[in-house]
């Protein structure tokens, strides 16, 4: 069954610290993975988008690794902001022969305190 | 929210009424989707159009109508045959369904029946 865990389900941490989130995903075949940031009572905004050759990818503050053998990333979060506080949602597509379905995790809710 | 809108963002029904969802979107973007979101869950495909005139239903497709007869308007009806309808509902759109196009979301509507 094509899945996608994270881990852990929520953290809190102190503004300026780093923090790292997991995902884990049985999907296969294998097309792409996703991060997106999900701010309360609002749509999904895309972080990064890695394809099966890359196995990191940065945008501001916002690292995403991947590891397509052991299927498994992270998005670490550098300098931590008030701002950051929101759901981290990871994001595998099952590619052209499952007609590029998006398989979506449950989501890291994160908060940022001062 | 990149160009898609959805209305209204809380609605209330009561049990047995039929209630249409709007979803418009500017971005010329010709493959749009709905999708479910409950507590814990990562979001779910309700359903979704490649183009104009042509939808296919997703997982979780009981229980709900599309249509899609203009490139910028994907409605979706929650009729009374859904057996749990209160959830965030999720419209986004793409340039394409190829799997590496962005899917970009609108705010999102809050659907509570009683």
């Amino acid at each position: 069954k094509n899945q996608v865990e994270q881990s852990p389900q929520s953290l809190i941490i102190l503004e300026g610290k780093n923090c790292t989130l997991q995902c884990n995903y049985t999907v296969s075949p294998f097309s792409n993975l996703r991060w997106y940031k999900q701010d309360t009572g609002r749509g999904p905004v895309s972080l990064t988008i890695m394809t099966f050759s890359e196995n990191t990818k940065s945008n501001g503050r916002y690292t995403a690794t991947l590891d397509a053998d052991t299927k498994q990333s992270s998005l670490h979060i550098t300098a931590s902001q008030l701002s950051d506080s929101a759901s981290y949602i990871c994001v595998v597509s099952a590619g052209r022969e499952y007609g590029n379905k998006l398989v979506f995790g449950a989501g890291t809710i994160l908060r940022v305190k001062s | 929210d990149g160009g898609i809108t959805q209305s209204p963002k809380y609605l209330f029904r009561k049990e047995g009424q039929n209630v249409t969802l709007s979803c418009e979107q500017n971005l010329n973007h010709d493959a749009m989707y709905w999708y479910r979101q409950d507590p814990g869950q990562g979001l779910r495909l309700i359903y979704y159009s490649q183009i104009v005139n042509d939808f296919q239903k997703g997982d979780i497709a009981e229980g709900y109508s599309v249509s899609r007869e203009k490139k910028e308007s994907f409605p979706l009806t929650v009729t009374s045959a859904q057996k749990n309808p209160t959830a965030f509902y999720l419209c986004a759109s793409s340039i394409t369904s190829g799997s590496l196009n962005e899917q970009y979301f609108g705010p999102g509507t809050r659907l509570t029946v009683t």
